[in-house]
């Protein structure tokens, strides 16, 4: 079974950082690109980054570009997204989801963790 | 930048009623790659349908998608308590975006 457990949320105060992992299961984790993607309290899905299966590839919404960082370490079966600079806006359930699709590219998101809340505010 | 409007925000439904929801999109999806979710209070997404029109695994046969270009439909043909949820389109031809949601309420 395809597992997707999402960990390390919690509050922080604007400016600060926080570092949110996601631990998979029940597949070859080495084999698929991975994204996470944030949704705010009662709002909709936004897409955040993306990583293909070798790192070779990383992509970023502009709305964290030069603030988060995404990396996995393929070795733990883990990916893991370095939020900085954080703002009250960033609050959100952050969820790790897996790519369907092979390529260099974003696909579809066939499974997901159940997410971690990271909380911004002081 | 592809941004996707859905309509109607909101469809108040009852139990064994058809769901037409509609996913506009302000380009020309690539390839049709058009998927829809559903989510419910407190869960994660769930993929219903991948490339316009394909079922994901597992998914009841209730569930259909339809559309190309920039026009794109989830139907639910016969409404289950179980389908009452927030659903969302996700464009991934070009980057990726999702649109803002329809909640299909109980009516």
């Amino acid at each position: 079974e395809v597992q997707l457990v999402e960990s390390g949320g919690g509050l922080v105060q604007p400016g600060g950082s926080l570092r949110v992992s996601c631990a998979a299961s029940g597949f070859s984790f080495s084999s698929y690109s991975l994204s996470w993607v944030r949704q705010a309290p009662g709002k909709g899905l936004e897409w955040i980054s993306y990583i293909t299966s070798n790192s070779a590839t990383i992509y970023y919404a502009d709305s964290v570009k030069g603030r988060f960082t995404i990396s996995r370490d393929n070795a733990k079966d883990s990916l893991f997204l370095q939020l900085s600079s954080l703002r009250a806006e960033d609050t959100a359930v952050y969820y790790c989801a897996r790519d369907d699709d092979g390529d260099n590219r974003i696909g579809y998101f066939d499974y997901w963790g159940q997410g971690t809340l990271v909380t911004v505010s002081s | 930048e592809i941004v996707l409007t859905q309509s109607p925000g909101t469809l108040s439904l009852s139990p064994g009623e058809r769901a037409t929801l509609s996913c506009r999109a302000s380009q020309s999806v690539i390839s049709n790659y058009l998927a829809w979710y559903q989510q419910k209070p407190g869960q994660a997404p769930r993929v219903l349908i991948y490339g316009a029109s394909r079922r994901a695994t597992g998914i009841p046969d209730r569930f259909s998608g339809s559309g190309s270009g920039t026009d794109f439909t989830l139907t639910i043909t016969r409404l289950e308590p179980e389908d009452f949820a927030v659903y969302y389109c996700q464009q991934y031809g070009t980057s990726t975006a999702f649109g803002q949601g329809t909640k299909v309420e109980i009516k």
